[in-house]
């Protein structure tokens, strides 16, 4: 699975969107970009996922950039409930696939007043 | 309610007793998977299993066992707990049709070793 690298910290303010950004330059063609996060050592939560297309759910949408080295998470109207820590995760789909989420350092996005 | 349980939630052990950590899900999944969390290592798999009987090793298995006897349970058992072993434990679970998109995950077991 590609490596990801993220910010290992952000701050946002309440109210306004946050853009947690992730680069995976290694990525293969077929492997996704998935969001967790994880509020304060509770068990990680999904967000999100994609492939090539831009994504959108009730919580975030997902921007992955054109050649796909790249993307970003955003929140669009952050409250204080949203700071956790964010893992952006690379990983292949598919029947030789493990379902082993390999979680990195994250990025510690902290929303204030 | 779709959920992850585990219990106990916190322990406190000493060196050598056996002991059992539960999980158990209500969403009728194959896929069922345990992680432990250290800081500055993050969170690393131990054991997974795809389905009933069917279970393998993760990344960090030695010390720990696992069984899939029934498709919504799946014990983490440390036979002989050892400090290293202090640690957050979480289960998670997914449905497994070729993917997993989104992995649910229990509420965490914090485990002590003295």
């Amino acid at each position: 699975d590609a490596k990801t690298t993220q910010p290992p910290s952000m701050d946002c303010a309440e109210g306004r969107a946050a853009n947690l950004p992730c680069n995976h330059s290694t990525i293969s063609g077929n492997e996704y970009v998935y969001w967790y996060r994880q509020i304060h050592s509770q068990g990680p939560q999904y967000i999100i996922h994609g492939l090539k297309n831009n994504e959108t759910n009730e919580m975030a949408s997902l921007i992955i950039t054109e050649d796909r080295k790249s993307s970003t998470l955003i929140l669009p109207h952050a409250t204080l409930r949203d700071t956790a820590v964010y893992y952006c995760i690379v990983r292949v789909e598919g029947s030789s696939n493990t379902g082993k989420l390999i979680f990195g350092q994250g990025t510690t996005l902290q929303v204030k007043p | 309610e779709a959920q992850v349980t585990q219990n106990p939630r916190y322990l406190i052990t000493v060196t050598g007793k056996k002991l059992t950590v539960t999980c158990s899900q209500n969403m009728n999944h194959e896929y069922m998977s345990w992680y432990r969390q250290d800081p500055g290592l993050g969170l690393r798999q131990i054991y997974y299993s795809m389905n009933v009987e069917v279970t393998d090793k993760g990344d960090v298995p030695e010390g720990y066992k696992v069984s899939r006897k029934e498709k919504r349970n799946f014990p983490l058992i440390l036979e002989s707990p050892s400090p290293n072993q202090t640690s957050l434990y979480f289960c998670a679970s997914s449905s497994w049709t070729g993917n997993y998109n989104e992995q649910f995950f229990g509420p965490g077991t914090r485990l002590t070793v003295l």
